[in-house]
Formats: structure tokens, sequence, C-alpha cells
């Protein structure tokens, strides 16, 4: 199994800009998560979808963040606009929902707002 | 009343020592606690979990010792290598069809050869 897949790997924009993660999970799973992990604040679950259905976007930090997961092997996570202060890496995760859910976390997308 | 709190913030062993990391819940509705390995570049990756029922899980050189009525749990590592250096991250999450974690603030650990 190819594992939960993140791309961009790096990326680096100016401050406006739109920015847009993708990930696609493990085939079969259908719990999707959103992680950022900054030094500062450690590691925060932005969002997470149950059968593509968005379930808790309370940690979504604000307006400018959107989540979409339109099918069971893909998801977005975009920021508009970017601010510097939304550096940070970005984790997708995948599990199958039921008694003990391990998730599987992609490599990540490092994110650089100038 | 959702937080894990994780103690240390970093810790430094010597190779073949034994290294302790602590984490601390509120929440009674927690019934699943993990504990995630992640290196630097890298994520989070399942290590070992455990649920209330038990008092101790191990896995190799790693031990989970959960402690419900203190409402603790700590990961060791007995005989640490330079390899396990890396940040460790506890977790624990509700029932529910998804299983949402919440974790710890995570401890980088240091093995010196």
């Amino acid at each position: 199994d190819a594992g939960v897949i993140q791309s961009p790997r790096h990326e680096v924009t100016e401050m406006g800009q739109e920015v847009t993660l993708r990930c696609k999970p493990i085939s079969g799973h259908n719990s999707l998560f959103w992680y950022r992990q900054t030094m500062m604040r450690g590691l925060e679950l932005l969002i997470y979808f149950n059968n593509n259905v968005p379930i808790d976007d309370s940690g979504m930090p604000e307006d400018r963040f959107s989540a979409k997961m339109p099918n069971a092997s893909f998801s977005t996570l975009k920021i508009q606009p970017s601010e510097p202060r939304d550096s940070a890496v970005y984790f997708c995760a995948s599990s199958l929902a039921g008694t003990s859910s391990t998730q599987y976390f992609g490599p990540g997308t490092r994110l650089t707002v100038l | 009343q959702q937080q894990v709190k994780q103690s240390p913030q970093s810790l430094i062993v010597q190779k073949g020592g034994i290294s302790i990391i602590n984490c601390a819940y509120e929440n009674t509705a927690f019934d699943y606690f993990p504990w995630y390995q992640q290196f630097p570049g890298k994520g989070p990756a399942l290590l070992i979990a455990i649920r209330p029922d038990v008092s101790e899980k191990k896995e190799g050189r790693f031990t989970i010792s959960f402690n419900k009525s203190a409402k603790q749990f700590s990961l060791h590592i007995m005989d640490s290598q330079p390899g396990d250096s890396a940040t460790y991250f506890c977790a624990a999450s509700i029932p529910g069809s998804a299983r949402q974690l919440t974790f710890g603030s995570g401890t980088q650990l240091t093995v010196l050869p």
C-alpha cells in the first residue's frame, strides 16, 4: 500500500496568494483528518471527514481556511488569502473508522508564506 | 476537558537507559490511548496503544503503563537506542465512529550514543 499521499511536499508562496494542499487517503479508509503542526502549538486538528462528510471543523482557524472531500480518494485544504502566520507543516491522516482506528499520517506539506 | 498534558518537553537519555514520558488527562470518556512516534521530516506513526481495561501493555522495548484512577499514562522505552531519537506524542480519543484524537504537546527524545 502506498500510504497516505500528500502534495506538494513543500510550498513557498507570498502573502495573499491562494494555497491548495492535496491528500489521497489510504484506499478503503473512510475517515480523513487534516492537522497543522507548529513549534508553538504542536499538532492541531483542523477538520475531519467521515464518509466524505465534514464532521467537525471547529479547529479551522478562520474563514480563510476551507476543506473539501469530493470523493473517498481525494481531499483538499485551501487557504485564501494566505498569511505568514499560516506557515506550518500540514498533515493529512486517514483511518478506518471503528473501535480502534489507527490514524495513518502522510508525509506532510511544509508551507512557507513570505 | 479535552486536553492531554504531556511531560517532559524534552528528554536526553544515554544509550541503554530507560526513557519515560508521562501524560495526564481529565476527560474520563477517553477510552483509547495511543502513542505516536515522529521522526524529522516525517508524519507521526502509531507506536503502541492501550485501552483502560488493562494497566500495562508491552511491545518489545516499549511499554505503556496506565493508571485509570490517577488519569495518567506513560511510555517507557527500555534499553533506549540512538535510533529511538524522535518526538513522541501521547493521544487520547473518545468512542465514536471517526475516533478524533486529542494529542499531547510532544516530547523530543534524544538518545546519546
